[in-house]
Parts: C-alpha cells; sequence; structure tokens
C-alpha cells in the first residue's frame, strides 16, 4: 500500500528556535498533504491542508504565521514551526489522501516535538 | 459543541468479552465515516470504513444511523491485542475530523 514518511521522527529544540518536519509521499503523488497535531490524551486536530503550488490554508485558530507549510512538489510537504515555544511541543502528524479514494488518507508515522 | 464526539472511556474488558463505542457527529453534510485505531505514541490506522447499511470485518462491526448522526462499533470476542484508542472519524468536505478517541484496555 502508499506509504507516507516523515522526518524526523523526533526532535528536541530549545526555545526560540525554528524546526522543520518533511511529509513525504513515497510512491504516490498528492497536490494535498494534511497536517495535524495531537496534545497528550487529545484528539488529532487539523491544523491545515497543504496545497502543491499554491497557500496552504489553515483551520481556525491555527497561526499561519507560526507555522509555515509548503508544498514545492508532488510528493512533497513541509511544516515549520517559527519561535517554538514549549506549548508547541506536541505530536505532528501528516497524512496525504489515497489517489483512488477520496476521503481516504494514509498517515505519516509522526514527529515528536519537544521544546525546552 | 464538538464536531465529532466519542466517550473517551477507558472501557476495561476482559479477554472475551463484546465491547461497544458510540459516536455522534454534527454535520450532517458529511458522507464518509470511519473508525481508525491508535497505539500509543503511534500515528492511526485506518480499522473500516462505515457505510450506511453497516458492515462487518471479522469481529468488528460497524453501524451508522443518519437520521440520528450516530456511528457505532462493536468488537466480539476481545483480544488482548486490540487495546488501543479507537477514534471515530467523519469527512468535512475533503477533510477528515477526529473524534477524541476512545480508550479500550482488555484484560487477560
Amino acid at each position: 500500500g502508499a506509504v507516507v514518511s516523515q522526518h524526523p521522527s523526533w526532535v528536541i529544540c530549545k526555545s526560540g528556535t525554528s524546526v522543520k518536519i518533511e511529509c513525504r509521499s513515497l510512491d504516490f503523488q498528492a497536490t494535498t498533504m494534511f497536517w495535524y497535531r495531537q496534545f497528550p490524551k487529545q484528539s488529532l486536530m487539523l491544523m491545515a491542508t497543504s496545497n502543491e503550488g499554491s497557500k496552504a490554508t489553515y483551520e481556525q485558530g491555527v497561526e499561519k504565521d507560526k507555522f509555515l507549510i509548503n508544498h514545492a512538489s508532488l510528493t512533497l510537504s513541509t511544516l515549520t514551526v517559527t519561535s517554538a515555544h514549549p506549548e508547541d511541543s506536541s505530536f505532528y502528524i501528516c497524512s496525504a489522501p489515497d489517489p483512488g479514494r477520496l476521503y481516504e488518507q494514509y498517515f505519516g508515522p509522526g514527529t515528536r516535538l519537544t521544546v525546552t | 459543541r464538538k464536531e465529532v464526539e466519542q466517550d473517551p472511556g477507558p472501557f476495561n474488558v476482559p479477554e472475551g468479552a463484546t465491547v461497544a463505542f458510540n459516536c455522534t457527529y454534527s454535520n450532517s453534510a458529511s458522507q464518509s465515516f470511519f473508525w481508525y485505531r491508535q497505539d500509543c505514541r503511534k500515528e492511526p490506522k485506518l480499522l473500516m470504513s462505515v457505510y450506511s447499511s453497516g458492515n462487518e470485518d471479522g469481529r468488528f462491526t460497524a453501524q451508522l444511523n443518519r437520521a440520528s448522526q450516530y456511528i457505532s462499533l462493536l468488537i466480539r470476542d476481545s483480544k488482548l491485542s486490540d487495546s488501543a484508542t479507537y477514534l471515530c472519524v467523519v469527512n468535512r468536505g475533503d477533510k477528515l475530523i477526529f473524534g477524541t478517541g476512545t480508550r479500550l484496555q482488555v484484560f487477560p
């Protein structure tokens, strides 16, 4: 089946620095990818929709200047957490829709971010 | 009101038990419904889609009631390996909206 990878799988950074997370579709093309965030014991919250070749669309309450999304190719989307703070520590997961099934998505393994 | 609501549990059941999870959703325009399973510190994995007529996959049965905007998942003959968080998922356009999940713990 289709595979989505994420890199890094975990990262620790200092407060005030920026962190980039990559999401790749390995054997299929994805014009759209989705970014989620999950805090402990909470559900996945959709942050934004990444669109290849155009601007990302953000969910209400998500700061677009803080969470920069770039979808430069049909297999790669990146999420950059700028000026990270401890409250940004979370599990970030990306997904890409199944090319043949509109509402089914393949999820990456997630990136655990810890900001100290 | 949350778009997708679930009882967070936990549900603690012995091996072999039957357990049912419920979920309600608020968007009447939703067309696609799923149950995902998430193990601790892992990404969610699709367990099964939910169809209007109800569907079964081995020990798992999913039901959908569009009039009540209600989805259920029944697990029969629970195994220790079924211990996980079960996420009810509904589409909003091309996006997937996740419920908070119901935690299941199966004990020997």
